[in-house]
């Protein structure tokens, strides 16, 4: 199995620009989580998807931050504009109930550099 | 907010037994332990879970104290790819891990 697949895995934007992070969830799995860490917060959960659907979002820090997850293979995560205090590493991280379990599997993560 | 708690760093010699402990006083009757490990600039990678019974696999073994009050992460021959940060985390299945700070494991030749 190819594991939790993200894209691109570093990302370096200018304030102000719209940046789109990528995530494919390993096949089979129904939930899909998506995480920040910074050296400051740690790593926090932003939002997560249970077949298809945002079911806590409650994590995403303000409007300019957006996830969709149109099919069962693929999510992205949008911040538009970005700001320099968006800069961190992205996690990615999907599951399955079927496998005994809440156990998540990561991704390698995006790094995003905001300058 | 996290509801374990760890101590911030350990060391371990090569090759020994490493015992990462930690504390979660208010856990609930549903709610499982796991353990994840964060190897530098990786993603989380997953070692072990329980909720009552101890539990082993091939890369841990987890002690739950009878009480649940606390458990022990138990890496039985420490090698320097296991220095890394390890994240305990109480759940209850329902989806959101709340990592804490870990702990920071050194492994020493």
């Amino acid at each position: 199995d190819a594991g939790v697949i993200q894209s691109p895995r570093h990302e370096v934007t200018e304030m102000g620009q719209e940046v789109t992070l990528r995530c494919k969830p390993i096949s089979g799995h129904n939930s899909l989580f998506w995480y920040r860490q910074t050296m400051m917060r740690g790593l926090e959960l932003l939002i997560y998807f249970n077949n298809n659907v945002p079911i806590d979002d409650s994590g995403m820090p303000e409007d300019r931050f957006s996830a969709k997850m149109p099919n069962a293979s693929f999510s992205t995560l949008k911040i538009q504009p970005s700001e320099p205090r968006d800069s961190a590493v992205y996690f990615c991280a999907s599951s399955s109930r079927a496998s005994g379990g809440d156990t998540q599997y990561f991704g390698p993560g995006t790094r995003l550099t905001v300058l | 907010d996290a509801k374990t708690t760890q101590p911030p760093s350990m060391d371990c010699a090569e090759g020994r037994a490493a015992n990462l402990p930690c504390n979660h006083s208010t856990i609930s009757g549903n709610e499982y332990v796991y353990w994840y490990r964060q190897i530098h600039s990786q993603g989380p990678q997953y070692i072990i879970h329980g909720l009552k019974n101890n539990e082993t696999n091939e890369m841990a073994s987890l002690i739950i104290t009878e009480d649940r009050k606390s458990s022990t992460l138990i890496l039985p021959h420490a090698t320097l790819r296991d220095t890394a940060v390890y994240y305990c985390i109480v759940n209850n299945q329902g989806g959101k891990l709340i990592f804490g700070q870990g702990t920071e494991l050194s492994v020493k030749p």
